[in-house]
């Protein structure tokens, strides 16, 4: 099975600052990595497919990059709605797996 | 506007069995593969069954293999998940989620429901 390996666990940020979150593949996965949002309470929205690929509704202060083994979720001057928990997830191989996640907190 | 609604949770024994539903609507349901994805509470994300979009086709992690059968049927839009027997370690909520739109290829989940919550315990 491929692990992603997501850091920090925990991340603490002032509102307007721009992070980077880390996904790590446990072996080469080309661009097949996804990243997801979900807020306490809620069910996981999809922000970006395919390592870079955007979705149609999500803010343009989304963005990602990677590829093989090591990927990147960017945001752009963090809004309030951003705080929340971040995954990744391979689709290179079965089984689907996912990271274990980033969690988004306010400083 | 694309809906997924789940059904079916509740509290159950260990070793018993529950089935649950998803009511797809909004989007032509034949067309799509489809998924159950859990969380176990607090904790992070496991996908756990896929199905094409025929059912002639299924996929399932080892930690379900087995005792688990992803179903669907079209005519009524709707998705399944048979869950025999249960451990504690099942205890999440369920999500009924769809894979992207490109068949057979799009092994990511573009839409999610609320989820329904199962819980084993004696």
């Amino acid at each position: 099975d491929i692990m992603l390996t997501q850091s920090p666990a925990t991340l603490s940020v002032t509102p307007g600052e721009s992070i980077s979150l880390s996904c790590r593949a446990s072996q080469s996965i080309s661009t097949n990595l996804h990243w997801y949002q979900q807020k306490p309470n809620e069910s996981p929205r999809v922000l970006i497919k395919y390592a870079s690929q955007t979705i149609s509704g999500i803010p343009s202060r989304f963005s990602g990059s990677g590829s093989g083994t090591d990927f990147t979720l960017n945001i752009n001057r963090v809004e309030p709605e951003d705080f929340s928990v971040y995954y990744c997830q391979q689709s290179n191989s079965w089984p689907l797996t996912f990271g274990s996640g980033t969690k988004l907190e306010i400083k | 506007e694309v809906q997924l609604v789940e059904s079916g949770g509740g509290l159950v024994q260990p070793g018993r069995s529950l089935k649950l539903s998803c009511a797809a609507s909004g989007f032509t349901f034949s067309n799509y593969y489809m998924a159950w994805v859990r969380q176990a509470p607090k904790k992070g994300l496991e996908w756990v069954a896929t199905i094409s979009t025929s059912g002639s086709r299924t996929y399932y992690p080892d930690s379900v293999k087995g005792r688990f059968t992803i179903s669907r049927d079209n005519a009524k839009s709707s998705l399944y998940l048979q869950m025999n027997s249960l451990k504690s370690e099942d205890t999440a909520t369920y999500y009924c989620a769809r894979h992207g739109p490109k068949l057979g290829a799009d092994w990511y989940f573009d839409f999610w429901g609320p989820g329904t919550m199962v819980t084993v315990s004696s």
